[in-house]
């Protein structure tokens, strides 16, 4: 069965400082992986999605993610990490003409210190 | 504007009762989803449905009931069955096709007993 491991709870990081927040997936073919976010009480909004292609997705908000086959991850980095990033993180994966639903991971939690 | 509407935003449950929570979806996305999400365990799926008047049960689903008469609604029933009801429900809807596999989410209901 597909799996995804996010082994970060909780990340914290100073306003202005990189970020990268960690993504591994368990499963045999190449998945479909998205990123989204979800601020305090709000739904999950996407940032970025991989499908197929290019490895280095660029998505909302000036997050990037990209892809690793040989290591089954999808980190999500920002070169900058601005106060309104804070949020819950949430990496996704699905299989195309599978409709049954997205394995998501149990989150990461951001917090950014002025 | 398209999108997915849940209502209410809260919602309090006795002890015994059953609560209806509404999903309402303008994308004409064939599949939609009811998700349970509890502090530190992610998106636990709770029913989906791909066609109208048919749905599968996800991981969780003793305690809850759903319908599925329209494409636009996916209604979920929380039952007096459903031991620990308190949560944040989250409603989403995905398009059939690999253009499209990513989910869109409701801004989510919080349900709780008191």
């Amino acid at each position: 069965a597909q799996s995804v491991t996010q082994p970060d709870i909780h990340i914290t990081v100073s306003e202005g400082a990189s970020l990268e927040l960690r993504c591994n997936y368990s499963y045999g073919a190449t998945p479909y992986l998205f990123w989204y976010v979800q601020s305090p009480g709000q739904g999950l909004q996407l940032l970025l999605k991989y499908f197929s292609g290019d490895t280095l997705v660029q998505g909302i908000k000036g997050f990037e993610a990209e892809f690793k086959r040989s290591q089954s991850s999808f980190n999500l980095r920002k070169p900058s990490v601005h106060w309104s990033d804070a949020a819950e993180y949430f990496c996704a994966v699905g299989f195309s003409g599978s409709a049954r639903q997205l394995t998501f991971g149990s989150g990461t939690q951001l917090t950014v210190l002025p | 504007d398209g999108g997915i509407t849940q209502s209410p935003k809260y919602l309090f449950r006795k002890e015994g009762q059953n609560v209806t929570l509404s999903c309402e979806q303008n994308l004409n996305h064939d599949a939609m989803y009811w998700y349970r999400q509890d502090p530190g365990q992610g998106l636990r799926l709770i029913y989906y449905s791909q066609i109208v008047n048919d749905f599968q049960k996800g991981d969780i689903a003793e305690g809850y009931s759903v319908s599925r008469e329209k494409k636009e609604s996916f209604p979920l029933t929380v039952t007096s069955a459903q031991k620990n009801p308190t949560a944040f429900y989250l409603c989403a809807s995905r398009g059939q096709g690999k253009a499209v596999a990513e989910a869109f989410f409701g801004q989510g209901t919080r349900l709780t007993v008191v």
